[in-house]
């Protein structure tokens, strides 16, 4: 079976670097575009990214650009999400997911991640 | 960037009833490159369409897709209780990648 595994909800305060983690099973880690998204407490869905682990290759929106940084292990099937100074607003659920191999829609998606960033 | 608008905001319905969910976009993006997705309450989002009218493996017949240029339509012919959910529509045809605010469908 096809699953991506998030790592647990974290408590971080302001300032402090967090990377959390997807982990992919049932099938070729590398071949797969793996994509992030936010969805904040009560509101919608945002693309943060995506990452090819077959030569990490990275693909950032403009919002997020510059705010986290995308990157995979492919030695472990793993993608990382991380960010080196967190901010209260960075408050959130995070997804990873599994793109269509010819298209940006996403298949499969991990169960969320739930970061908590408060002094 | 592609905005994509969803309407109604809620949707309140009987079970057997037809829903019809709509998604706007700002411009257009390429039609085929819209997918919509259902998000149940405390779980992730699911893959429901692609392609604008394409199910994904496992999606009952009775959810559909259908637009093109900027006009989408999401359709659960006759519901049912555990479609209780939030339904975003997303574009893929322009980067970056956009979704809409969402749809949420409530049973009466």
């Amino acid at each position: 079976e096809v699953q991506l595994v998030q790592s647990g909800a974290e408590m971080k305060k302001p300032g402090e670097s967090l990377k959390i983690s997807c982990k992919g099973y049932g099938y070729s880690f590398t071949s797969y575009w793996i994509g992030w998204v936010r969805q904040m407490a009560g509101k919608g869905l945002e693309w943060m990214g995506t990452i090819y682990p077959g030569d990490s290759d990275t693909r950032y929106s403009p919002s997020f650009q510059g705010q986290v940084t995308i990157s995979a292990d492919r030695s472990i099937n793993t993608a990382y999400l991380q960010w080196s100074s967190l901010k209260a607003s960075d408050t959130a659920m995070y997804y990873c997911a599994r793109r269509d191999t010819t298209s940006e829609h996403f298949q499969v998606w991990g169960q969320g991640t739930l970061v908590s960033v408060s002094s | 960037e592609v905005v994509l608008t969803q309407s109604p905001g809620t949707l309140s319905l009987s079970p057997g009833e037809r829903a019809t969910l709509s998604c706007r976009a700002s411009r257009s993006f390429g039609s085929s490159h819209l997918a919509w997705y259902q998000q149940r309450p405390g779980q992730a989002p699911r893959l429901l369409i692609y392609a604008t009218s394409s199910r994904a493996a496992g999606i009952p017949d009775r959810f559909s897709g259908s637009g093109t240029g900027t006009d989408f339509t999401l359709t659960i012919s006759r519901l049912e209780p555990e479609d209780l959910a939030v339904y975003y529509c997303q574009q893929y045809g322009s980067s970056p990648l956009t979704f809409g605010g969402g749809t949420k469908v409530e049973i009466k």
